[in-house]
């Protein structure tokens, strides 16, 4: 079994749709949690950096964990075509240390 | 601006040849990372450094090389022992402090000739 597992898509919306992005994981020691978007040729760009349990709100994007399930996800509010990217989840953090551990990446498409 | 810079944006390798990437920082961040990054997989880790004159082994670490001699400056060399090098080489950077996220650069592509 992964560490993390991250549905590689493709996902395809239609533009102004609510997204939602999620990972799994196995290891409960994991405290800190993100999310990163990345354009195609281009290196992972930070999106949403969460530790612990919650909800945290910038902008157009909501970042949500569940350690109880081992659960995060990402929703993008109103999405635009420019969203058009791959998104990976990333934990780090527990017996970890500050190694990061990254998902595969889901393919988003939103259609104008 | 802060940021990381690679260097260069696409490199090709003959059969027998070593290849050295480039990364810079100028974030002032003691660690930095080499992933590679392949379809279909999540980020592997290559190799990691925490700090200047120090470096460790990551996953796949096989048949790649590093030098940390500056803090600014972590190059990866790709050796001839690496058989299947073919890939998009991505490096990054944090401070260890406080386990602050990463941060990367725009990425090598690397093909063989």
């Amino acid at each position: 079994q992964k560490e993390v597992e991250q549905d590689p898509g493709p996902l395809s919306v239609p533009e102004g749709a609510i997204v939602s992005l999620n990972c799994t994981y196995s290891n409960s020691a994991f405290q800190y949690f993100m999310w990163y978007r990345q354009y195609s040729r281009k290196g992972p760009e930070l999106l949403m950096y969460t530790y612990s349990s919650g909800n945290k709100e910038d902008g157009r994007f909501t970042a949500q964990v569940d350690k109880s399930s081992k659960y995060i996800s990402l929703f993008i509010r109103d999405s635009q075509p420019s969203d058009s990217a791959t998104y990976l989840c990333a934990m780090s953090g527990g017996t970890g240390g500050f190694k990061t551990i990254f998902g595969a990446g889901t393919r988003l498409f939103v259609k104008a | 601006d802060g940021g990381i810079t690679q260097s260069p944006k696409y490199l090709f390798r003959k059969e027998g040849q070593n290849v050295t990437l480039s990364c810079e920082q100028n974030l002032n961040h003691d660690a930095m990372y080499w992933y590679r990054q392949d379809p279909g997989q999540g980020l592997r880790l290559i190799y990691y450094s925490q700090i200047v004159n120090d470096f460790q082994k990551g996953d796949i670490a096989e048949g790649y090389s590093v030098s940390r001699e500056k803090k600014e400056s972590f190059p990866l060399t790709v050796t001839s022992a690496q058989k299947n090098p073919t890939a998009f080489y991505l490096c990054a950077s944090s401070n260890t402090a406080s386990n602050q996220p990463q941060h990367f650069g725009d990425g090598t592509r690397l093909s063989i000739l």
